[in-house]
């Protein structure tokens, strides 16, 4: 078993649409949270911490449930821009990626 | 401040010739990673250091790739002999301290041919 599964995707929605991604990891001793973005041949860039109260930046939330150990994040009112892939990221000294959901964002 | 350097950017080699990737870390990051990314197998955690001490290499594929870390703004990845399978972009990153985030390099796009 991967230690941080993600949804497979790809998702495909509208310019405007709600879309919401989510992860498992199987550490329970993971210590911090990250959603990365990473474009097309680019390197993987932070898109934000994740907090177990939740946290918002945005149009972009959050979401750490400790005791499910799941991971989530929704993106409101999606743009062309947010096509990218994300990856949900479980840090405990070292740090491990999922494999990364690709979104497209259609006009 | 500069981010994490990655060199070389792309290097096309021969099957059994040796590859050398270098990773120069941000300026004061304890933490250093190496991961390798493919479309089959995502983004693998090859192996990282704390404080130039490698600890954890659990992630190294085979006694062909080896890392070092000589000091706190250096870093390398060898692989020796390489073979096609090892075709992958490598990336290097770094990070302050322990469970913060991680900041990448542009990557190194390794061709074996």
């Amino acid at each position: 078993r991967k230690e941080v599964e993600q949804d497979p995707g790809p998702f495909n929605v509208p310019e405007g649409a709600t879309v919401a991604f989510n992860c498992t990891y199987s550490n329970s001793a993971s210590q911090s949270f990250f959603w990365y973005r990473q474009d097309c041949r680019k390197e993987p860039k932070l898109l934000m911490s994740v907090y177990s109260s939740g946290n918002e930046d945005g149009r972009f939330t959050a979401q750490l449930n400790r005791a499910s150990q799941y991971i989530s994040l929704l993106i409101r009112d999606s743009k062309l821009s947010d096509s990218a892939t994300y990856l949900c990221v479980v840090r405990n000294n070292d740090m491990r990626f999922g494999a990364g959901t690709r979104l497209t964002v259609k006009p | 401040d500069a981010g994490v350097i990655q060199s070389p950017r792309h290097e096309v080699t021969e099957m059994g010739q040796e590859v050398t990737l270098r990773c120069k870390p941000i300026s004061g990051h304890d933490y250093l990673f190496w991961y390798r990314q493919t479309m089959m197998r995502g983004l693998e955690l090859l192996i990282y250091f704390n404080n130039n001490v490698p600890i954890d290499d659990s992630g190294m594929p085979e006694d062909r790739f080896s890392a070092k870390m000589p000091n706190a703004s250096f870093s390398t990845l060898k692989i020796q002999p390489s073979e096609p399978r090892d075709s992958a972009v490598y990336f290097c990153a770094s990070s302050r301290r322990g469970n913060t985030e991680a900041f990448f390099g542009q990557g190194t796009r390794l061709t074996v041919v």
